[in-house]
């Protein structure tokens, strides 16, 4: 692994479901981050996690939750999925809080 | 509120100079990021200004002025490889980046 994975690279969703959305990095890198992107808009933060062990909210956290058990992974969870949450879902990872983040190459969601 | 502004898109010509301008308001100011995506792809980090000035890097440079809330991105020699969403993002006083919607600049031969 070089870098950061998610997993899967693109998934179709029936609404109502759980879903997981996979991310790990090999960088030892304290900070991680859950974003999205849809078309017109800026990126924007879901959950973040500033070491491992601990959480926080980002700008839209309602439907998603995360956890951090250990400094490589930080899966995101989609409790029922509904269709606003088509969107393109990446994971990111920074050394410290101020530091360049690095991306992982996204995952494409689609609920239907 | 927060806000990042910059334009949609931009046409440049190859070989030409281009220049990105991004204007931010944000709750406290801990530096201005570029990040240059390509179309189905992660973004990926270009520059990083926290003082007022211009930084070099290579064909692209990033200005900042602080008190004016302004930054823009210029790219030299431009190569059809160029072609590319540029997204500005500022970093507020909790650490976290506010991101533009990035600008897509189209490169004609």
């Amino acid at each position: 692994i070089a870098g950061i994975t998610q997993a899967p690279t693109s998934q179709i969703l029936a609404a109502g479901r759980r879903m997981t959305l996979r991310c790990t990095q090999d960088m030892r890198h304290n900070a991680m981050y859950w974003y999205r992107q849809d078309l017109g808009l800026g990126l924007r933060l879901i959950h973040y996690s500033n070491t491992a062990g601990t959480t926080g909210k980002g700008e839209v956290p309602d439907g998603y939750s995360v956890s951090r058990a250990n400094t490589d992974d930080f899966p995101l969870t989609l409790a029922s999925a509904v269709p606003s949450q088509t969107s393109v879902y990446f994971c990111a990872s920074s050394d410290s809080l101020e530091a360049e983040q690095f991306f992982g190459p996204g995952t494409r969601l689609t609920v239907l | 509120g927060q806000n990042i502004d910059q334009p949609t898109e931009m046409t440049a010509t190859e070989g030409a100079i281009v220049q990105i301008n991004c204007t931010y308001q944000t709750s406290g100011f801990n530096g201005l990021f570029w990040y240059q995506q390509h179309a189905g792809e992660a973004p990926t980090f270009l520059s990083y200004n926290v003082l007022d000035g211009l930084e070099e890097k290579g064909r692209f440079s990033s200005f900042l002025s602080r008190s004016k809330g302004y930054s823009y991105l210029l790219l030299k020699e431009l190569q059809m490889k160029d072609s590319a969403s540029y997204l500005c993002a500022a970093m507020d006083s909790n650490y976290q980046l506010i991101w533009g919607a990035g600008t897509k600049l189209i490169i004609k031969p």
